[in-house]
């Protein structure tokens, strides 16, 4: 079943704005990621955050964690046309060989310049 | 220098025909997956390979059958497509150490059943 689900399913704004994006999920996890997935490509790793963090940086990127309400954020500051993609969240419910991530539907984030 | 490359990148064929769709990574990685991205850009995963064993086979029909033939090589080969076979297929490769599980994505290959 699906494990993420973003929300909103499609974003709009204006470059130098800033973008949050938000991924709530079911069952305990052991990490959840954020990927970018730009028009015709493959996806690309953005950030990961272990289930005992609460926050994490990356560049322009920030993401918070909250497992008592089983949620997420992607917070993109400043942001570019460039950074117009669809985002997905991602969870990770143990390590080992056998872990495998659950995507959610992702959302559309249109940058306009 | 790709990372994960997929061949090919556009695959156009008619129902019930056979076809295959390979991987291959550069990095080192030990495990391997197959996702299926359909129209609403939902990703799921097929398939996933540790050292060339299969350890994840989610609910995928038996026309579909994945071969390791090395750490570096996932194929997936479709028996007797079907219209509902048309999607986007991304392999995908990882460490499986403790703390590696971020996923490196191929660019994908775009099958279309007529």
């Amino acid at each position: 079943s699906q494990q993420g689900e973003e929300d909103p399913q499609a974003l709009s704004i204006q470059e130098g704005e800033n973008a949050t994006m938000n991924c709530s999920y079911k069952t305990s996890i052991n990490n959840l990621q954020w990927y970018r997935q730009n028009s015709g490509r493959g996806l690309v790793h953005l950030i990961l955050i272990r289930s005992n963090e609460r926050e994490k940086h990356s560049g322009r990127l920030r993401v918070t964690l909250d497992t008592s309400k089983k949620s997420s954020s992607l917070l993109i500051t400043a942001s570019r046309a460039a950074d117009t993609a669809s985002y997905f969240c991602a969870t990770g419910g143990s390590t080992g060989a056998n872990s495998k991530l659950t995507f959610g539907k992702g959302i559309t984030l249109s940058v306009r310049p | 220098d790709t990372a994960v490359s997929q061949t090919p990148k556009y695959l156009v064929t008619q129902m019930g025909n056979d076809k295959s769709i390979k991987c291959e990574q550069n990095l080192g990685h030990d495990t391997m997956y197959w996702y299926k991205q359909d129209s609403k850009k939902f990703l799921k995963i097929m398939f996933s390979y540790n050292n060339k064993e299969l350890i994840i086979n989610e609910t995928v029909p038996n026309r579909f059958s994945p071969k390791s033939p090395d750490k570096a090589h996932l194929n997936l080969h479709i028996n007797s497509l079907e219209l509902g076979d048309s999607a986007v297929y991304f392999c995908a490769s990882s460490s499986r150490g403790v703390l590696q599980e971020t996923q490196y994505f191929g660019p994908g290959t775009r099958l279309l059943v007529l």
